[in-house]
């Protein structure tokens, strides 16, 4: 069952400027992931962060996890045009294996 | 490494026509697939499970019945909506699970949209 939850909903910045999502969920993970979409495509795997670990990076990618808030969020620096697409957030329960998408943020970055 | 493929990736059908539509993991074996459903601005819904050589595990409200699914080999899993309406339109992606791989990462496919008259 769906259990993520963005916010924002929908995000629309200019270039250079930093981007910040965030991603709430309900029970317990063994880890959390962030995907891409970009507009009818399939989904890019951009990070996964386990729940023993707080903070991850990856390139212009910033990830946070607090297992105490049951929260997560992703930030995206210096954005582009290109980064324009949605942002889903998944997790994985420690009982399963299964991704849990998040409802998603559509983020616009203009020129 | 760890492609996914789909085909085909969009397909128009007329109502109360089955439609088959294959995942492939390219240059990975995949015990699991799985299978996503998404309409138009909405997230990812997790159908069902695909374990190979065994049924696959349907999620509470989608019908095995209707949505059919067969692994037979460790490189291919199909979803067949059989009897397709328009209300089965969307957006089908699979995943598959790297055999032996680390934690629970998933290689999604590109997606088949489908449309039904």
């Amino acid at each position: 069952s769906q259990q993520g939850e963005e916010d924002p909903q929908a995000l629309s910045i200019q270039e250079g400027e930093n981007a910040t999502m965030n991603c709430s969920y309900k029970t317990s993970i063994n880890n959390l992931q962030w995907y891409r979409q970009n507009s009818g495509r399939g989904l890019v795997h951009l990070i996964l962060i386990r729940s023993n670990e707080r903070e991850k990076h990856s390139g212009r990618l910033r990830v946070t996890l607090d297992t105490s808030k049951k929260s997560s969020s992703l930030l995206i620096t210096a954005s582009r045009a290109a980064d324009t697409a949605s942002y889903f957030c998944a997790t994985v329960a420690t009982s399963g294996y299964a991704l849990n998408f998040g409802k998603g943020t559509s983020l616009l970055v203009t020129p | 490494g760890a492609v996914v493929s789909q085909h085909p990736s969009w397909v128009i059908c007329k109502s109360g026509t089955s439609v088959k539509i294959e995942c492939r993991s390219l240059d990975f074996q995949a015990t699991t697939m799985f299978w996503y459903r998404q309409f138009p601005k909405q997230s990812l819904m997790l159908m069902a499970t695909s374990n190979e050589g065994s049924k696959a595990t349907y999620e509470q409200g989608v019908e095995k019945d209707k949505f059919l699914i067969n692994h037979a080999s460790l490189t291919l899993s199909t979803l067949t909506v059989t009897s397709a309406h328009p209300e089965d339109s969307s957006f089908y992606i699979c995943s598959a699970q790297r055999s032996g791989g680390a934690g629970n990462e998933q290689f999604f496919g590109p997606g088949t949209r489908l449309t039904v008259l």
